[in-house]
Formats: C-alpha cells, sequence, structure tokens
C-alpha cells in the first residue's frame, strides 16, 4: 500500500514556464515533507521541504504547497529551466520521533528549450 | 557540504558471492545511516536504519542475515549483500543525517549491484 503517490510518471514543460509536480499522501501521521531531485545514476538532492505546521514554503524558484485536509502537496518550479530535467521524488516522515523517510515513485519533469 | 560517497558505483559479482558497499559522510558526522533500494521505475524503499555503535534496525520483508549493516563510526557505514543471488539485482543508495538535522537526509550516488 503506498502512502506516498506521485501519480504523473512524467511531465514536460517548455522553458520559462511553470512545473507543478504533484503529490498525495494517505497517512495523516506525515508531519514533514520533502522534496528531492534525482539524476541518472546519481543519489537524490534535497530540495526543498515544508512542515505541516504550514502551508507553503518558498526558495527561490521552488515553492512547496501543502494542503494538509485534501492530503496533497505540489512543487512549483517557476521559471523552469533546462536544467531542471530530473526526476523529482516527493518524501514525507511521521514525525514523533521517526526519522524514516517515505518516498513517492517519482515524476520525471523533461524541460524543453 | 553534507557529501555522502559511496564505493563501489558499480558491481558485478558471481551468484553465490558477497558483496559490501561503503557509505561515507565526508564533511560531518552521521549519526544515523540509511540504506534503501530502487527497483526501475519505482521508489526509494528503506531496508534499515543504522545507528552509530548499535545494532541496525531492520524494515519489515528485509533479511538481516542476508543484508548485514555495520556502523562502526560516525562516518562509516557498509552494507554486506551475503550470498548473493540475481533477485539481488539492484540500485542500492544510502543517506546519512547528521546529528542536529534532524530529518534532512543527505544521499550518496548510489551502487548498480548486478548479480549473474
Amino acid at each position: 500500500d503506498q502512502q506516498v503517490k506521485q501519480n504523473s510518471p512524467s511531465l514536460s514543460v517548455q522553458e520559462g514556464r511553470i512545473s507543478i509536480l504533484n503529490c498525495d499522501y494517505t497517512n495523516s501521521m506525515f508531519d514533514y515533507f520533502l522534496w528531492y531531485k534525482k539524476y541518472p545514476a546519481e543519489g537524490p538532492t534535497f530540495l526543498i521541504s515544508i512542515s505541516s505546521i504550514k502551508d507553503k514554503n518558498e526558495d527561490g524558484r521552488f515553492t512547496v504547497f501543502l494542503n494538509k485536509s485534501a492530503k496533497h502537496l505540489s512543487l512549483h518550479i517557476v521559471p523552469s529551466q533546462p536544467g531542471d530535467s530530473a526526476v523529482y521524488f516527493c518524501a514525507a516522515s511521521a514525525g514523533g520521533g521517526s526519522e524514516k523517510l517515505v518516498f513517492g515513485k517519482g515524476t520525471k519533469l523533461t524541460v524543453n528549450p | 557540504g553534507a557529501v555522502v560517497s559511496q564505493h563501489p558505483s558499480r558491481v558485478i559479482c558471481k551468484s553465490g558471492t558477497s558483496v559490501k558497499i561503503e557509505c561515507r559522510s565526508l564533511d560531518f558526522q552521521a549519526t544515523t545511516m540509511f540504506w534503501y533500494r530502487q527497483f526501475p521505475k519505482q521508489s526509494l524503499m528503506l531496508m534499515a536504519t543504522s545507528n552509530e555503535g548499535s545494532k541496525a534496525t531492520y524494515e519489515q520483508g528485509v533479511e538481516k542475515d542476508k543484508f548485514l549493516i555495520n556502523h562502526a563510526s560516525l562516518t562509516l557505514s557498509t552494507l554486506t549483500v551475503t550470498s548473493a543471488h540475481p533477485e539481488d539485482s539492484s540500485f542500492y543508495i544510502c543517506s546519512a543525517r547528521a546529528r542536529v538535522q534532524r530529518l534532512k537526509q543527505y544521499f550518496g550516488p548510489g551502487t548498480r549491484l548486478t548479480v549473474t
């Protein structure tokens, strides 16, 4: 049973436009969410995170939105750049001392020049 | 900062042999390290959590006698796949957590294991 779901395996956008990557979760105990970016044959790199006490966190071109009632979060990248092309993983943690992250399957983003 | 290395990056071994993968935090002390496995087009599946100086905690369904984890120092954890079988072929990724950053994990580049 997938607790973290990224239903879009791929997304293609034009350079300069907005990229929106979505993530849904089922476990109401999750209280911290992270986005990781992964290039082929490399480990994931941390991008941005959000605590469940917030509904938005912004860092440069990256913004994460959290809708707790819908158990949904999204990552917005604007403007998108070709270098953003990678697989993006959504991850969640249940807190309470747990350090474990539960990952989604990832969304492959392609930004076309 | 927060660099994690893995060695080897790629290994091919014969069925029945054992393979050791090293994970090192290069510029910080990692009190906790995690080992993941990733199949093609799948998410990262946590295999085990290891704390320096104590036994690893394995996730349900992961055989602790097959996947031996040692976290002997604050900068090194090893995963040994014993008596490897072709179904163990996968991408193994470690991550490390610094003492003061509760939830942020820094990932290594991964190791591609192929068992023939």
